[in-house]
């Protein structure tokens, strides 16, 4: 069955550049959606379609996907970005979800 | 606003039912795809199914975790979701949420606050 693959924790010091990983096979050939969550909150949509952003999301996230990986970017981290993040993708007929990284910025 | 509000959480035995509802508000409901996701304590998220919508003729999709035993309806006259879980196990204990999307390819731009099952005796 199809997977997706992400490091379980990122860390980060506050202003530096923050890359999250998802790993499957032939990622870059479906679209890549990326969430957000804060603890006790639900998630939010960061990125969709591989690169998109939701309006209200800030400039510093982006990203990219290609091979098989899909890229999740922060650049300028702040404080508020400490969260757990999730990729997503469609999978023939189901969604898969990465299982998490946690960010966090010291 | 956009408003996605789940209801019908609660303690229940194994192998006993459940049904979940999600009310939409602030959006054309029938025109979206609706999805369960669950998240068990401390864990990540997982998709239960999705139902899509009139132009897709409702059509669902089920993960397997949960085919056979779960059962997603949506009543667009209502703007509601609904999700029958039935033969529950102690591993179905999770934060249930509903999201919405208005493309098959996603996101889910919306999401409820969730509601908490636990299955256990």
């Amino acid at each position: 069955s199809y997977e997706l693959t992400q490091p379980p924790s990122v860390s980060v010091s506050p202003g530096q550049t923050a890359s999250i990983t998802c790993s499957g096979d032939k990622l870059g050939d479906k679209y890549a959606c990326w969430y957000q969550q804060k603890p006790g909150q639900s998630p939010v949509v960061v990125i969709y379609q591989d690169s998109k952003r939701p309006s209200g999301i800030p400039e510093r996230f982006s990203g990219s996907n290609s091979g098989n990986t899909a890229t999740l970017t922060i650049s300028g981290t702040q404080a508020m970005d400490e969260a757990d993040y999730y990729c997503q993708a469609w999978d023939s007929s189901y969604w898969l979800f990465g299982g998490g990284t946690k960010l966090t910025v010291l | 606003e956009v408003q996605l509000v789940e209801s019908g959480g609660g303690l229940v035995q194994p192998g006993g039912s459940l049904r979940l509802s999600c009310a939409a508000s602030g959006f054309t409901f029938s025109d979206h795809y609706m999805d369960w996701v669950r998240q068990a304590p401390g864990k990540g998220l997982e998709w239960v199914g999705r139902t899509r919508n009139k132009a897709n003729s409702y059509t669902t999709e089920y993960a397997a975790s949960v085919k056979g035993r779960f059962t997603i309806s949506r009543d667009d006259s209502k703007n509601s979701l609904y999700l029958q879980m039935n033969s529950l196990k102690a591993e179905d204990t999770a934060v249930y949420y509903c999201a919405s999307s208005l493309y098959a390819s996603g996101p889910f731009d919306s999401w409820g606050q969730g509601t908490l099952v636990t299955v256990s005796s």
